[in-house]
């Protein structure tokens, strides 16, 4: 079985500072992990994703995560936030073989950034 | 822009009717995957489908039914409405079955039962 935490329900910053978002995941099998970034009245948008290459990953608009096995953990991360990055972000497990792959959601990160 | 498009937006129904759901996926995208999203809640996997055959349920009842056409598009069907099925439907599709592809998602219907 999977499972994600997101161990903050929000998070605020200062626009120019760093995020920091964080997930711990469980899984039966080696996972694939992503996060998915969800802004007001508006569908998913996939920001990046781990598959089995390397385990620090580089998606859009200066996000990115590493994969720590060891500590079973996703963070995402960004070095300087900006106004249009206050949206909700789920991280995202799903095993990389077995029936479906459904994807597993956390319960999601509500970001604002502060002017 | 989403390759993903959903109908209709927005959607209220009385407790006990049925409601159908449609999706349009991007082309050569046979994978599609219905999702629940509750207000302030991450999304729950309904169920999943490829070339048109289900291959994937999440824990939802069987009032919940869903169909895929060789045109790429879907529809989710609920029956019997209840008060909880108040959500946003999320239909999200991608190019297989393996967990390396990612999912693109549609912006969602948002149903609300009275």
């Amino acid at each position: 079985a999977q499972s994600v935490t997101q161990l903050d329900s929000h998070v605020s910053v200062s626009e120019g500072t760093p995020v920091l978002l964080r997930c711990n995941y469980s899984s039966s099998y080696s996972p694939s992990l992503f996060w998915y970034v969800q802004h007001p009245n508006k569908g998913l948008q996939l920001l990046l994703k781990y598959t089995s290459a390397a385990t620090l990953v580089k998606g859009i608009n200066g996000f990115e995560a590493e994969f720590k096995k060891s500590e079973t953990s996703f963070h995402l991360t960004k070095p300087s936030a900006h106004m249009s990055d206050a949206a909700e972000y789920f991280c995202v497990v799903t095993p990389k073989v077995g029936y479906g792959q459904n994807f597993v959601f956390g319960p999601g990160t509500r970001l604002s950034v502060l002017p | 822009e989403t390759g993903v498009t959903q109908s209709p937006t927005h959607l209220i129904k009385t407790r006990g009717q049925q409601v159908t759901l449609r999706c349009s996926s991007q082309s050569g995208h046979n994978t599609v995957s219905w999702y629940q999203q509750a207000l302030g809640q991450g999304p729950q996997f309904i169920f999943q489908y490829y070339r048109e055959e289900e291959n994937g349920r999440g824990n939802f009842p069987p009032r919940f039914s869903g169909l895929q056409f060789p045109n790429y598009s879907s529809e989710l069907n609920v029956n019997a409405l209840e008060l909880d099925d108040s959500a946003l439907y999320l239909c999200a599709s991608r190019e297989g079955t393996g967990a390396n592809y990612g999912y693109t998602f549609g912006s969602g219907t948002r149903l609300t039962v009275v």
